[in-house]
């Protein structure tokens, strides 16, 4: 059975940096793509990024692109999604899921909040 | 970008009775259309991928189609459980992959 923790959420403010983590088991992490998709409070899905199983190719929302960096360990079987720079409208619930295109496999979420 | 649009924005459906959700895409996407249903505090769950497909484990009252710029989502016999919001998402063009703004099915 796929499972994925995130961790790392938390309140911060403008400007600031924050790293999530999604821990994943029950299937073969290395081989697997991953990505991580955000839901603002009381809105929609938006995909955030996505990275390829070997960590070579990865993807970003134009809204991200050069504050939010992802990244794994294979080794540690960990996802990693590094926030730079947030802003308020970063403000969002952060899933990781499994796959690049559409994720039968998700995490349960965790909350970043971006408030001064 | 591919552009999602979701309609309606809530039905109001009877337990026991049909729903009928619709997902456009602003330019053909093919068959390559996911549905999903996310239920409040909860993460989303893969219904559908290849507009069609059921996803493991999905029950049977729960069908997709369509292709190109037009999909809908059907099912067949609402339950209690059914009762949350559904998002289509593109996965033809990308990056960005793209959401619909979600259709809410609630209890009339």
């Amino acid at each position: 059975e796929v499972q994925l923790l995130e961790s790392g959420g938390g309140l911060l403010q403008p400007g600031g940096s924050l790293r999530l983590s999604c821990a994943a088991s029950g299937f073969t992490f290395s081989n697997s793509a991953m990505r991580w998709v955000r839901q603002a409070p009381g809105k929609g899905l938006e995909w955030v990024s996505g990275i390829t199983g070997s960590g070579d190719s990865t993807y970003y929302a134009d809204s991200v692109k050069g504050r939010f960096t992802i990244s794994r360990d294979n080794s540690k079987n960990t996802l990693y999604l590094q926030m730079n720079s947030l802003r308020a409208e970063d403000t969002a619930v952060y899933y990781c899921a499994k796959d690049l295109r559409y994720s039968s496999g998700w995490g349960q979420g965790t909350l970043v909040t971006v408030s001064s | 970008e591919i552009v999602m649009t979701q309609s309606p924005a809530t039905l109001s459906v009877s337990p026991g009775e049909r729903a009928t959700l619709s997902c456009r895409a602003s330019q053909s996407v093919n068959s390559n259309l996911a549905w999903y249903q996310q239920k409040p505090g909860q993460a989303p769950r893969l219904l559908i991928f290849g507009a069609s497909t059921r996803a493991t484990g999905i029950a049977a009252r729960f069908s997709g189609s369509g292709s190109g710029t037009e999909f809908t989502l059907t099912i067949s016999s609402l339950q209690s459980e059914d009762f949350a919001v559904y998002y289509c998402q593109q996965y033809n063009n990308w990056p960005p992959l793209t959401f619909g703004g979600g259709t809410k099915v609630e209890i009339k």
